[in-house]
């Protein structure tokens, strides 16, 4: 069955540095989106990217962050200016056709540590 | 916001016991989701729900669309040990500009062999 991947697994990164999330959504798929979970909490929308532009975003995904699918495969997630706060697992998504209400598939995610 | 509350946060059960978990909403979803998440992974998708009153299994698992559209029921019959994880259900407004997902607190399983 297609999945989502995401590398790496684990990013560790100091304060202050730009830390570039990669994603590689399934396929046949239009939507691609991007959520964090702090530690012991719930999953958090963040971004939601289709037709090449972000359809809509969260307050926590403030002027720090960006997305880009730099080419057919691949979607990023940039956070510029890592701060402690940041740390958490950021998770992926990506879903169908915009006509046919298909769920969301998530990859494993990527552990963010922010030292 | 919408909120998402699940209950019970956490449950402790026997093996071959059957669960029951439930997700209220402060407003209306006209898709209702549950995921599962094991440690380190991702959330997983057990269920969709796209028709209120609407009733799916799948194998032992069975959950609820609620008729006001503000709540979902999840069960697991004859549990076993691998049942263990994180159940989230997730609420969406199919046909928006972005389908985002709103999850729920999150149901905490622990299955003793």
């Amino acid at each position: 069955e297609p999945e989502v991947t995401q590398t790496p697994s684990h990013q560790v990164t100091q304060m202050g540095q730009e830390v570039i999330l990669r994603c590689v959504p399934i396929s046949n798929h239009l939507y691609f989106y991007w959520y964090r979970q702090i530690l012991g909490q719930k999953v958090e929308f963040l971004v939601s990217f289709y037709n090449n532009e972000i359809s809509e975003k969260s307050e926590i995904f403030d002027d720090q962050f960006s997305v880009e699918r730099p080419d057919g495969s691949n979607f990023t997630l940039k956070i510029r200016s890592t701060k402690l706060e940041d740390s958490a697992m950021y998770f992926c998504a990506s879903s169908g056709r915009t006509d046919c209400n298909q769920p969301q598939h998530f990859g494993d995610g990527t552990r963010l540590s922010i030292l | 916001g919408q909120q998402l509350n699940q209950s019970p946060q956490s449950m402790f059960i026997q093996e071959g016991e059957d669960v029951s978990m439930n997700c209220t909403s402060s407003s209306i979803f006209n898709t209702w989701l549950w995921y599962k998440q094991d440690p380190g992974e991702g959330p997983v998708l057990l269920i969709a729900l796209y028709k209120a009153g609407e009733l799916t299994s799948n194998g032992r698992l069975t959950a609820q669309f609620g008729i006001t559209r503000k709540d979902s029921f999840l069960n697991i019959s004859a549990s076993i040990p691998s049942d263990v994880g994180i159940y989230f259900c997730a609420g969406l407004n199919y046909g928006g500009a972005t389908n985002k997902l709103i999850f729920g607190t999150g149901t905490l399983l622990a299955v003793q062999p």
